[in-house]
């Protein structure tokens, strides 16, 4: 069962226009992150938080722009779509008690395809 | 940085074991685990080990691990055609803030 949503699941886009990937979840979690897998699978860091009002930028560098204003929510924003932007877009949450270190729970993803 | 290793690509038959490798450089690590992504869907999680263990067995998967030489295996006893996935490598340490660095996924086809 999903308990991570990502909304849409597919998108196709002009160059220019603006869009905004959709993240929530329903488990509470204080952590919450946006990775980039590219074709070749490898997963990139782009955006994370540990809490509300709290986004810190990954470990590669994104255009896109997170907002946290609710524990449940992370949207991903992009003002001006590109080409290079194309790509599947996962986004994560992961409990900070029990565990140190929690491992992450993934939505299903959002691959964007720019025109 | 840190880095995590895997291979691209494994192909076994189906019924036998299947063996997914990954080395990591971090040797501050605290878990390591092994996820696995199914085509159109988000990485789910499969196991983890903590640094102080050496194996874990979950019904058909064990885990194990050499922290001496910072490798990590996944074994799948009995793979079956629905075991053909993505599967990564991720480890996290408190070095790191807490945030996971993956490998970059070993292709698993499992032959009929």
């Amino acid at each position: 069962e999903a308990d991570i949503y990502q909304t849409p699941r597919y998108l196709v886009i002009g160059t220019g226009k603006k869009i905004t990937l959709e993240c929530s979840q329903t488990m509470g979690h204080d952590k919450m992150y946006w990775y980039q897998q590219d074709p070749g699978m490898e997963l990139h860091l782009i955006h994370y938080s540990y809490g509300v009002n709290s986004t810190e930028k990954g470990d590669l560098s994104s255009e896109s722009t997170v907002s946290r204003i609710r524990t449940e929510h992370f949207p991903l924003t992009l003002e001006s779509a590109r080409p290079s932007h194309t790509s599947q877009y996962l986004c994560a949450s992961s409990d900070t008690t029990g565990l140190d270190n929690s491992p992450l729970h993934f939505g299903n993803g959002t691959r964007l395809t720019v025109t | 940085g840190e880095d995590v290793e895997q291979s691209l690509f494994l192909s076994v038959r189906e019924g036998d074991s299947s063996v997914i490798n990954c080395t990591y450089t971090d040797s501050s690590s605290t878990y390591l685990y092994w996820y696995k992504q199914e085509p159109g869907a988000g990485l789910q999680l499969l196991t983890y080990i903590f640094s102080n263990m050496d194996m874990k067995q979950d019904q058909r998967l064990t885990v194990l691990l050499n922290k001496k030489d910072k490798h990590l295996s996944l074994r799948i006893a009995d793979t079956q055609t629905g075991d053909s996935a993505i599967y990564f490598c991720a480890e996290t340490s408190n070095t790191n803030a807490g945030k996971s660095t993956f490998g970059d996924g070993t292709t698993l086809t499992v032959k009929p």
